[in-house]
């Protein structure tokens, strides 16, 4: 299977504590993205890349996040100082660049709880 | 900012009865997609659209653009046990789908 791969998909942490996340993109994607979904919500914007640029990163990602794909292939996402509130699925898409047929594929995401 | 509002937010059927569910949006989007995901899981994509009223099918799915581009609608024909899960749609302003905007989802229970 050569879809989206995320790893860990769970992960349990205690508050304070800083937590960081792996997303393998579709080979072929020159876009990856990371979304945040809460407990009877659909996905929210965090942050995307196209190639080894983030182009642009929502006003969610505090200061405490920080995404990083280094060689335009994998990105990580660390979360420093890990609060309550940042207990959430984490998601990680793909797509090609272009106007047509960009269609983001999702992974399986990466459940965090902070206790 | 940009929000989607996706009704219903439940629906309880019995197995074999067409499902429809929709999305309208605040502002003008340029690319439409409807996802599915079951619990635990990421998000599958099941129908893209890019062109103002573009009417696309996947097999027993339907769905389409609407003209003033602040709308789409997802049918489901001849429900079956594994259409339960939660239905998202999806939409990017930009040209392409970056930056997705997503609606709160459409919780399908099927009856047996």
């Amino acid at each position: 299977d050569t879809g989206v791969s995320q790893d860990p998909r769970h992960k349990i942490t205690k508050r304070g504590q800083n937590v960081t996340f792996r997303c393998d993109p579709i080979s072929e994607h020159n876009r990856l993205y990371w979304y945040r979904q809460t407990l009877g919500q659909g996905p929210e914007f965090l942050t995307y890349f196209q190639n080894e640029a983030q182009l642009e990163k929502s006003r969610l990602l505090s200061d405490r996040f920080s995404a990083e794909r280094p060689k335009g292939s994998f990105s990580t996402l660390e979360i420093q100082r890990t609060e309550q509130g940042d207990s959430a699925m984490y998601l990680c898409a793909s797509s090609r660049q272009g106007f047509m047929n960009t269609e983001a594929f999702f992974g399986q995401g990466t459940r965090l709880t902070v206790v | 900012g940009q929000q989607l509002n996706q009704s219903p937010q439940s629906m309880f059927i019995q197995e074999g009865e067409d499902v429809s569910m929709n999305c309208t949006s605040s502002s003008i989007f340029n690319t439409w997609l409807w996802y599915k995901q079951d619990p635990g899981e990421g998000p599958v994509l099941l129908i893209a659209l890019y062109k103002a009223g573009e009417l696309t099918s996947n097999g027993r799915l339907t769905a389409q653009f609407g003209i003033t581009r602040k709308d789409s609608f997802l049918n489901i024909s001849a429900s079956i046990p594994s259409d339960v899960g939660i239905y998202f749609c999806a939409g990017s302003s930009i040209q392409g789908a970056q930056k997705l905007v997503f609606g709160q989802g459409t919780r399908l229970t099927i009856n047996p």
